[in-house]
């Protein structure tokens, strides 16, 4: 298996602009998570998932956050509208039950 | 609130000697907990992990230490090697669905000097 993949690695978006990060996490694990790492608040968990039903999302910052997925291969994440302060890299990671988590390389947004 | 934090930013060490990086937490909730490290423009790898029902899991040059009582875990690399440099996270979960969840503490950068 490739490991979690996540597009794009790099983005750079003016504000006000729509965001959608993409994730394919490791075939077979049940569990897919979004975080985020800033220098302030370091890695923190965003929203994860259960065979693609979401089960915890008090981690998003706000309505601007959303996040779906639709199927057990592919998840996003999407900020709209987006603002400077959503600079951040933004890791998808995934799991078997109480397994360590596997992470993708992360997406490093700009948001100028 | 920070539930699990590493007070320590940065920690340098001689090629062959002994690494210790140090991890305190405050839920008594907490039963997994994991060490990851991370090098710059990568994710997160998985390291070591260590149930409570533990106080000490090994795994080659790594070794987790756990202090229940405490709060407290203790990643050791014996060896240190210049490849190990990197950021080391700590990571805790809970039990039941908050199980899957997992909070990071905020890194400590190990430079192994050759």
């Amino acid at each position: 298996d490739a490991g979690v993949i996540q597009s794009p690695r790099h983005e750079v978006t003016e504000m006000g602009q729509e965001v959608t990060l993409r994730c394919k996490p490791i075939s077979g694990h049940d569990y897919l998570f979004w975080y985020r790492q800033t220098m302030m608040r370091g890695l923190e968990l965003l929203i994860y998932f259960n065979n693609n039903v979401p089960i915890d999302d008090s981690g998003m910052p706000e309505d601007r956050f959303s996040a779906k997925m639709p199927n057990a291969s592919f998840s996003t994440l999407k900020i709209q509208p987006s603002e400077p302060r959503d600079s951040a890299v933004y890791f998808c990671a995934s799991s078997l039950y109480r397994g360590e988590a596997f992470f993708g390389q992360g997406t490093r947004l700009t948001v100028v | 609130d920070q539930q699990v934090k590493q007070n320590s930013p940065s920690l340098s060490v001689q090629e062959g000697r002994i690494s210790i990086l140090n991890c305190d937490y405050t839920n008594s909730m907490f039963d997994y907990f994991l060490w990851y490290k991370k090098y710059p423009a990568e994710g997160p790898t998985f390291l070591i992990s260590i149930s409570s029902i533990k106080d000490k899991n090994e795994d080659g040059r790594f070794t987790v230490f756990l202090n229940k009582s405490a709060k407290h875990l203790s990643l050791h690399i014996v060896p240190s090697q210049p490849g190990d440099s990197a950021v080391y996270f700590c990571a805790a979960s809970g039990y039941g669905n908050a199980g899957n969840m997992l909070t990071f503490g905020g890194g400590t950068r190990l430079m192994v000097k050759p």
